[in-house]
């Protein structure tokens, strides 16, 4: 069955950097499109990043273009997300997510419980 | 404030049907499927309707979902109270070039 298994999350002081991972197994990794997804905490769901199935395409939220780098490995089956310049606004769960085969900005149909990162001093 | 619009709350009694609407532009509702998601409170979210108005394998028939113009509607029939969760309408931005969420639907069932 599919699995989406998200680590890495902690607590960090703003201006520190942190990077989360998404180990995927059940499915061909290397077909998907993936996609990050945050949630801060008693707010609704905003996109943060996506990346195409080859990685030859990435597309970010503004509120993280320079600071945020979504990056996959397809012979370890894992997404990445390098968190740069974290903010107090950073604070959130952040969800991986399956998107289309071959494609991505279709739907999400598989998430991972989600990896809760703090930025506080 | 996000760029789809959707009501913040809806509310009914066992047994009835509400709808959730999600209103957006050209750029995005217009021009590409849109897509609903299910959260449970303390839950990551769930996908109930892709492509508009197809249910993946698991989703009850009592959820639907349509889409007119720059507009999508969310259905759901003979509400339960496991149906008590926040809805989530979703879909991509052709002029931003990213993934849009509405802002949330909160759904109480009285």
């Amino acid at each position: 069955q599919v699995q989406l298994v998200e680590s890495g999350g902690n607590v960090v002081q703003p201006g520190r950097s942190l990077r989360l991972s998404c180990a995927a197994s059940g499915f061909t990794f290397s077909n998907y499109g993936m996609q990050w997804v945050r949630q801060a905490p008693g707010k609704g769901l905003e996109w943060v990043a996506v990346i195409s199935y080859d990685g030859s395409d990435k597309y970010y939220v503004d509120s993280v273009k320079g600071r945020f780098t979504i990056s996959r490995d397809n012979s370890k089956n894992t997404l990445y997300l390098q968190m740069n310049s974290l903010r107090a606004e950073d604070t959130a769960m952040y969800y991986c997510a399956r998107d289309h085969a071959f494609g991505y900005g279709y739907y999400f149909d598989y998430w991972g419980q989600g990896a809760l990162v703090t930025v506080s001093s | 404030q996000s760029v789809l619009t959707q009501p913040p709350s809806v509310s009914a009694a066992p047994g009835q049907k509400v709808t959730i609407s999600c209103s957006g532009s050209s750029s995005n509702i217009g021009n590409n499927y849109v897509s609903w998601y299910q959260q449970l409170p303390g839950t990551a979210p769930k996908l109930l309707i892709y492509e508009n108005n197809k249910r993946p394998s698991g989703i009850p028939d009592r959820f639907s979902g349509s889409k007119s113009g720059t507009s999508a509607t969310l259905g759901i029939t003979g509400l339960q109270t496991g149906d008590e969760a926040d809805y989530y309408c979703g879909t991509w931005d052709r002029s931003l070039r990213g993934w849009l969420f509405g802002g949330g639907t909160k759904l109480t069932v009285l």
